[in-house]
């Protein structure tokens, strides 16, 4: 069964700096892989996915992932954080519509 | 596109009462729909699946006799939370992919308050 790990439960940054989330996955079969956001009292929103295509994708938000077989990783990152960054992010695989979530980073940017 | 919405978002019940929680695809048909739910600063939680038409899939510790769902049509999926309870109170989370795709697309969630 698939599975993702995301290192960090919490990630404080300054605005302007880097932004750098964590997630592993663990997947018998080629994954789908995905990053969503999720701000207070809300839904989740996609942010971006990786589908077998490129192995860079890029997102909305600026926000860019990597996906890196080798190291079974797909860290989601952003050159530059913006105060409306702030939020909780989850890394999620699937496999045949089992969709499997990370424990998920909380987000916040400091002024 | 791809907008899920759900309805109410927010609902104060008292103990024993039953709440109805809708979950609709607003610009596609929904092949399949997942219902979630969501203790405060934890990841989601997979209760069930279900696709229209048929009955739903739960998990594992999900008893479906408390929770209701039901698919009646490709944009629509409700859960019932049956007698309530205290404990019921959390947020819950709808999600629905469209033919062929692995893509969740979520709703805005419903948050319960069992009084």
């Amino acid at each position: 069964a698939q599975s993702v790990t995301q290192l960090g439960s919490h990630v404080s940054v300054s605005e302007g700096a880097l932004v750098l989330l964590r997630c592993n996955y663990s997947s018998s079969v080629p994954p789908y892989l995905f990053w969503y956001v999720q701000y207070p009292n809300q839904g989740l929103q996609l942010l971006l996915k990786y589908t077998s295509a490129a192995t860079l994708v890029k997102g909305i938000n600026g926000f860019e992932a990597e996906f890196k077989k080798s190291e079974t990783s797909f860290h989601l990152t952003k050159p530059s954080a913006h105060m409306s960054d702030a939020a909780e992010y989850f890394c999620a695989v699937t496999d045949n519509n089992d969709m499997r979530f990370g424990a998920g980073t909380r987000l916040t940017v400091k002024p | 596109g791809a907008v899920v919405s759900q309805h109410p978002s927010r609902v104060i019940c008292k103990s024993g009462t039953s709440v109805k929680i809708e979950c609709r695809s607003l610009d596609f048909q929904a092949t399949t729909m997942f219902w979630y739910r969501q203790f405060p600063k934890q990841s989601l939680m997979l209760m069930a699946t279900s696709n229209e038409g048929s009955k739903a899939t739960y998990e594992q510790g999900v008893e479906k006799d408390k929770f209701l769902i039901n698919h009646a049509s490709l944009t629509l999926s409700t859960l019932t939370v049956t007698s309530a309870h205290p404990e019921d109170s959390s947020f819950y989370i709808c999600s629905a992919t469209r033919g062929g795709e692995e893509t969740q697309y979520f709703g805005p969630g419903t948050r319960l308050l069992v009084l």
